[in-house]
């Protein structure tokens, strides 16, 4: 099976700008989470989509959203960037069941001027 | 509320030592899940092995092993004869087994493993 799939993998974006991430997840897999990685916070879970509803949220302000379609490929949407959105945004799949595990794609490489 | 620490910032030894990752875990739940992931450079998190709350028993894979202690709240990674390829940061998580929240990971700050020749 082809893995997780992220375009596009770098990105550079001003201040005040607004960007789209997506995600393709392994086929046969309903649930797509997303996660932001910065050197200072580490790892943050941003949201879970399942069979295309928001099953879970982080805490993030709400400039940052998502969607998930039939086919189960999401998006992640970022508003009005700032600086302290540059990170590493990276998606992850499984079939949706508590303790699956979850497959990680290569990430989106997100700068922010 | 749930929390993964990993104290051990960063670990460097010297290839075919034996080294171990050290991952501590809160949480009120009776039934919750734990991850150990492995990020090389190229930065794609890698699934090494999940632990349900209900299984202590010790798992090995090869020259990896897992010490899951639920009285110590403890998750541990040991590498056996480590090897330069295993250098790479290695994280701990947890999950919850509701199914609203079974898929949100909480992550430790991740153990930056360096295995010098």
């Amino acid at each position: 099976k082809a893995g997780v799939t992220q375009t596009p993998r770098y990105l550079i974006k001003t201040r005040g700008q607004q960007v789209t991430l997506s995600c393709s997840p392994i086929s046969g897999h309903r649930s797509v989470s997303w996660y932001q990685q910065t050197p200072g916070q580490g790892l943050q879970f941003l949201f879970e989509y399942f069979s295309e509803t928001q099953r879970n949220k982080g805490n993030f302000p709400g400039r940052f959203s998502g969607r998930q379609f039939s086919n189960s490929r999401s998006e992640m949407n970022v508003s009005t960037l700032e600086l302290g959105d540059s990170a590493l945004y990276l998606c992850a799949s499984s079939y949706g069941l508590a303790g699956n595990e979850q497959f990680f794609g290569p990430g989106t490489r997100l700068t922010v001027l | 509320a749930q929390k993964v620490t990993q104290a051990q910032t960063e670990i460097s030894v010297v290839e075919k030592e034996d080294v171990t990752l050290d991952c501590v875990y809160e949480t009120r739940d009776t039934t919750y899940y734990l991850f150990w992931y492995k990020q090389p450079p190229s930065g794609e998190l890698v699934f090494l092995i999940r632990r349900n709350s209900f299984d202590e028993q010790n798992e090995i894979s090869g020259r990896y092993s897992w010490n899951f202690q639920k009285s110590t709240s403890s998750f541990n990674f040991t590498i056996t004869a480590s090897q330069v390829v295993d250098s790479a940061v290695y994280f701990c998580a947890l999950s919850e087994a509701k199914s609203q929240g079974a898929q949100k990971l909480v992550f430790g700050q991740g153990t930056r493993l360096t295995i010098n020749p």
